[in-house]
């Protein structure tokens, strides 16, 4: 199915586990970005990506690492987690720097 | 990086037109203005976007001041579904296309 997909949706981890989110889109968009939302918060960005082996810093990174070795994929990894990371992880992708951005459904993470 | 600044929140009646301000004094040249809107817990859904000039769409219709330091999103027809938070959000090629998003308002729409 076209468009844009997260897994899982809901995900309980023990804080110091590696966690990897996943994202992929099946249009080929150039830019994709990852949010974290807290409750009752907006949306912040953790990172973003212009295109494969392009990557940069959002407003918080501390704690994530990201990867996009292809167009479609740009999975977010939680080297070791922490109970502050518990959120609702939302993953986005536009074509281009100023097309409009679609959203996946998101993921909903627990760390304990 | 432009900023935006919006009302925390605003109540609308049913079947009236909702008008949500959106304030960008910073904005630059080529620098898009873009509107989203988020339901409950679901992904923020996009509405519409303009550079320069007015824009309608299915949704809503964007109107944007000469200047272009603000604009105002219009929702013609509000409807019990429209309750969201909503977005104003400045991007462009010179932030490096990054999407950041700012508190947003929190539209009620009431019968």
């Amino acid at each position: 199915d076209a468009g844009i997909t997260q897994s899982p949706r809901y995900k309980i981890t023990e804080t110091g586990r590696q966690v990897t989110l996943m994202c992929h889109q099946t249009w080929s968009h150039s830019y994709m970005f990852w949010y974290r939302q807290d409750l009752g918060h907006g949306l912040r960005l953790i990172y973003y990506s212009a295109a494969a082996d392009i990557t940069d810093k959002g407003e918080v990174p501390d704690g994530y690492v990201v990867s996009r070795s292809k167009t479609e994929n740009f999975p977010l990894t939680l080297e070791s987690a922490t109970r502050s990371q518990t959120s609702v992880y939302f993953c986005a992708s536009s074509e281009s720097g100023v097309s409009e951005a679609f959203f996946g459904q998101g993921t909903r993470l627990t760390v304990v | 990086d432009a900023k935006t600044t919006q009302p925390p929140s605003m109540d609308c009646a049913e079947g009236r037109a909702a008008n949500l301000p959106c304030n960008h004094s910073t904005i630059s040249g080529n620098e898009y203005v873009y509107w989203y809107r988020q339901i409950h817990s679901q992904g923020p859904q996009y509405i519409i976007h303009g550079l320069k000039n007015n824009e309608t769409n299915e949704m809503a219709s964007l109107i944007i001041t000469e200047d272009r330091k603000s604009s105002t999103l219009i929702l013609p027809h509000a409807t019990l579904r429209d309750t969201a938070v909503y977005y104003c959000i400045v991007r462009g090629f010179n932030q490096g296309g990054k999407l950041i998003f700012g508190q947003g308002t929190e539209l009620s729409v009431k019968p």
